[in-house]
């Protein structure tokens, strides 16, 4: 298995709702990656997990909650969120942190109403 | 910081011309890496080279890697719609905080 598995793969969630999307790999890579997309914008790191253990939070807002349950699964927890959080939200995984080549998910396209 | 720049920026061709698109950093890479993003989809990795002078080939594409290993190359041959999508070549850097970085890329259109 060489893929990054999202879902959903679409999201449409009001401003009060709570959801999670979900990112799956079985490659036993230990560092995995939450990166948001604009429209026409290349990918904007989000959250660095390595080990399970999170590594870099790029000061995103508390309204997105990572969690990483266990080696092969990411979750991003959203709630209260804002029209302008809409975005593609890619997760990647890498052997280990630092090292180079990441394999991306196809991302869940959010859309905040 | 390591700034990072992509040319062009946009590019619109006809099927079967060939293209060369460019990578230059302000500092020396470690390594560098090519990405093709299509339309809705996640990047995916194309190469990775890590030697300066290094050229390595996939199918129609060649890419290099300068001697100095701060600026890159990817080379198009007989371009075709396949080929349409978002090219992107991030930087790494921070040590022992890694961060993987992305510039604008170049966004690639191939007409038929």
């Amino acid at each position: 298995d060489t893929e990054v598995t999202q879902t959903p793969k679409h999201l449409v969630m009001g401003m009060t709702n709570k959801k999670s999307l979900k990112c799956e790999q079985h490659m036993g890579h230990r560092a995995m990656y939450w990166y948001k997309q604009k429209a026409k914008k290349p990918p904007e790191l989000m959250f660095v997990y390595s080990y399970e253990k999170l590594s870099i939070n790029e000061s995103v807002p508390s309204r997105f909650s990572p969690e990483c349950p266990n080696s092969s699964l990411l979750n991003l927890h959203l709630h209260a969120l804002q029209p302008e959080d809409s975005a593609l939200y890619l997760c990647a995984s890498s052997p280990i942190w630092g090292s180079h080549g990441y394999t991306f998910g196809s991302g869940t396209r959010l859309t905040v109403v | 910081t390591q700034l990072l720049e992509q040319s062009p920026q946009f590019l619109s061709i006809q099927e079967g011309e060939n293209l060369t698109v460019y990578c230059n950093s302000s500092s020396v890479f470690s390594s560098l890496q090519w990405y093709r993003q299509e339309p809705g989809e996640g990047p995916v990795l194309l190469v990775t080279v890590v030697t300066g002078g290094e050229v390595k080939k996939l199918k129609r594409l060649t890419f290099q890697f300068g001697d100095a290993r701060k600026d890159s190359s990817l080379h198009i041959t007989a371009a075709q719609p396949g080929d349409t999508g978002l090219y992107l070549c991030p930087s790494g850097s921070g040590g022992s905080n890694y961060k993987l970085t992305f510039g604008k890329g170049t966004l690639l259109t191939v007409n038929p």
